[in-house]
């Protein structure tokens, strides 16, 4: 079956842009995680969903910071007012139930803020 | 703060050696562990779980838990270059919602 995907791969935004990236996971797999992964470190959580609900949302650096998964499935992370400090590769993962279980990770999203 | 440690290396052993690498986690309470492989400019995959004290073999791979030392490692049997990789190890919180916490990983290089 179809892995975790996630678009776009690559983004490119002027600092100030707006920005939405797309994670669409494994099919059935309950849990859904977003990670933030900077050159030579391990991957950040940022925020958790069970189903549409958010249950943590404790990473998630600034307000500027929002998660959604509105039917369960596809997830959305939006980066509003974009900084050169937000570049960084965005990892969404999926587990088939909740968060103490195996984690399959995407192919990530590149951000670069000009 | 929980931490997961892990020495960044790089760890460099040759072709057909065993490559052994550790991590070491504060919260005492952690009940899940996970061992990811990176290769560069892609993104983690699982290798590993593992859950209680001892051993835990798949394939050329074993992973070990002594949860009393809080530490958790990964041997790596016949190590062929392309195992070389980062090794991140995850660790899932107590208490709350479990989150993993991973450790920065540790860059192995196999050399021919």
């Amino acid at each position: 079956g179809a892995g975790v995907s996630q678009s776009p791969r690559y983004k490119v935004a002027k600092r100030g842009q707006d920005v939405a990236l797309r994670c669409d996971p494994i099919s059935g797999h309950v849990s859904l995680f977003w990670y933030q992964q900077a050159l030579g470190q391990g991957p950040e959580f940022l925020t958790y969903f069970q189903n549409e609900a958010q249950l943590d949302k404790s990473g998630l650096p600034s307000d500027r910071f929002f998660a959604e998964r509105p039917e369960g499935s596809v997830s959305t992370l939006k980066i509003q007012r974009t900084q050169q400090e937000d570049s960084a590769v965005y990892l969404c993962a999926s587990s088939f139930s909740g968060a103490n279980n195996e984690q399959f990770f995407g192919p990530g999203t590149r951000l670069t803020v000009l | 703060q929980k931490e997961v440690e892990q020495n960044s290396g790089p760890l460099s052993v040759p072709e057909g050696a065993i490559a052994s690498l550790n991590c070491t986690y504060s919260d005492r309470g952690s009940q899940s562990f996970f061992w990811y492989r990176q290769y560069s400019g892609k993104s983690p995959e699982l290798i590993m779980s593992i859950y209680s004290n001892g051993d835990k073999e798949d394939g050329r791979f074993t992973a070990q838990l002594n949860k009393a030392s809080q530490y958790v490692s990964l041997l790596i049997r016949d190590s062929q270059p392309s195992d070389s990789a980062t090794y991140l190890c995850a660790v899932n919180t107590s208490g709350g919602s479990y989150i993993p916490t991973f450790g920065r990983g540790t860059s192995l290089i196999v050399h021919p």
